[in-house]
């Protein structure tokens, strides 16, 4: 079974300084997808950034990149210039795609607060 | 991109009656779709998978007989909630994976009274 872990409840920073959340992994399969999302308050689900384990390289979107230690089995997220519309939820998720499973697994979560 | 629409966003109902939602994709198909719920300040559980022409599989401890799914088409999803008591308000939220991107509905508050 796979696991998720995300040991940061809360966290804040200051606006336009940059934060890292972390997210830690367990899995003994060799190819699936790792994912953060983020939750407004509005409870929208937003897709932030998508890193596939075959790749290498770490993925990055505008100010947000990740940090995929595959041997490791971490995948933290940093967010620079944090803005104030980042303040929310967000999510660590794992998803398996082999033998036809596409089940997500979630980690519990990390509450950021952008500060002005 | 690919969009998954949820209807309603928020329902109010008294005890004892039922409630659908609905989960479409809007330009794709889903030969399967994901019902989760979400507890205030949690993450999201995993309640069922939702398969197009087939039974839906449940998560150990969700009762089959009270959140009813049917997915009768390739880009519709319906979670029923039966006899509805106040325990059973929260938010639901349903999925969809194509191309291995998870895309989310915007969610239905329910709120039994």
């Amino acid at each position: 079974a796979q696991t998720v872990t995300q040991s940061q409840p809360e966290m804040s920073v200051q606006e336009a300084e940059t934060v890292t959340l972390s997210c830690t992994y367990d899995t003994s399969e060799n190819n699936y997808y790792l994912f953060w999302y983020k939750q407004p308050p509005s409870r929208q689900m937003i897709l932030v950034i998508r890193q596939e384990a075959y790749k290498q390289q770490n993925a990055t979107e505008n100010r947000f990149s990740v940090n995929f230690q595959k041997a490791a089995k971490s995948f933290s997220l940093k967010i620079s210039d944090s803005q104030l519309g980042d303040t929310a939820m967000y999510f660590c998720a794992f998803v398996y795609s082999g033998a036809g499973s596409y089940q997500l697994t979630f980690g519990k979560g990390t509450k950021l607060s952008v500060i002005p | 991109g690919a969009v998954v629409s949820q209807h309603p966003s928020r329902v109010i109902c008294k005890s004892g009656t039922s409630v659908k939602i609905e989960c479409r994709s809007l330009d794709f198909q889903a030969t399967t779709m994901f019902w989760y719920r979400q507890f205030p300040k949690q993450s999201l559980m995993l309640m069922a998978t939702s398969n197009e022409g087939s039974k839906a599989t449940y998560e150990q401890g969700v009762e089959k007989d009270k959140f009813l799914i049917n997915h009768a088409s390739l880009t519709l999803s319906t979670l029923t909630v039966t006899s509805a008591h106040p325990e059973d308000s929260s938010f639901y939220i349903c999925s969809a994976l194509p191309i291995m991107r998870a895309f989310f509905g915007q969610g239905t508050r329910l709120t039994v009274v």
